[in-house]
């Protein structure tokens, strides 16, 4: 049972367009989705997070709308680069959890020039 | 910055020997640090939890007879990989706590086995 789904699979974009990457979750006891960055070859790196009290986050070009009625949230890239081509994933956890993450099964976005 | 290193990044072992990577938080003291196992197709395993005060929590399909683990300190973590066969080869990343949100991952330990 996949508690952390994300979609689509792989996406393209050109440059300076918005990417839009989804993820839904099914355990209501999850309250904090943080999205992590990962190249080849490299560990996934935390971009942006966000706490389910609140439904919008931003970072610079990076934009979370959460959802918790529905449990839904996507990750906005805005004026994507070809730089933000690598793999996305949405993860969550519950309140006390340490460092034990639900991950999703990620997003591969190329943004062509 | 918070930041996690891992050691090696990558290491190459014969079917049935052991080897053991490390996980360092530099900038900050962890209260978890959980390991992982990242597959070819990028789906993540969590293979055991520890936590500061707790027994150190294994994951099914993952022992401590197969993947002991030290946590002796709020900023080092290591990990054996006992008689590594084909299946255990991946990406064995460190995830690291920083108080009570955010997690940051090593660059990971590459493990192949021949």
């Amino acid at each position: 049972q996949q508690q952390v789904r994300q979609s689509p699979q792989s996406l393209t974009v050109w440059e300076g367009e918005t990417a839009i990457l989804n993820c839904s979750y099914e355990n209501s006891a999850f309250d904090y989705f943080p999205w992590y960055q990962q190249f080849p070859g490299e560990g996934p790196a935390l971009l942006i997070s966000i706490l389910s009290v609140s439904d919008k986050k931003e970072d610079g070009r990076f934009t979370i709308f959460f959802n918790k009625r529905e449990k839904k949230l996507s990750l906005h890239i805005a004026d994507s680069q070809p730089g933000d081509s690598a793999t996305y994933f949405c993860a969550a956890s519950g309140n006390n959890a340490g460092a034990k993450l639900t991950f999703g099964g990620g997003t591969r976005l190329t943004v062509r020039p | 910055g918070a930041l996690v290193y891992q050691y090696p990044r990558r290491t190459i072992c014969k079917s049935g020997t052991s080897m053991r990577m490390e996980c360092q938080a530099v900038g900050f003291q962890a209260t978890s640090v959980a390991w992982y196992r990242q597959s070819p197709q990028k789906t993540f395993e969590l293979i055991a939890l520890s936590t500061v005060n707790s027994a150190i929590k294994y994951e099914q399909n993952f022992t401590q007879e197969k993947f002991p683990i030290s946590h002796p300190n709020l900023s080092f973590s290591s990990m054996t990989v006992l008689n590594a066969y084909l299946e255990d080869r991946g990406l064995y990343l460190c995830g690291a706590r920083k108080s009570n949100t955010e997690v940051f991952f090593g660059k990971g330990t590459r493990l192949t086995v021949v």
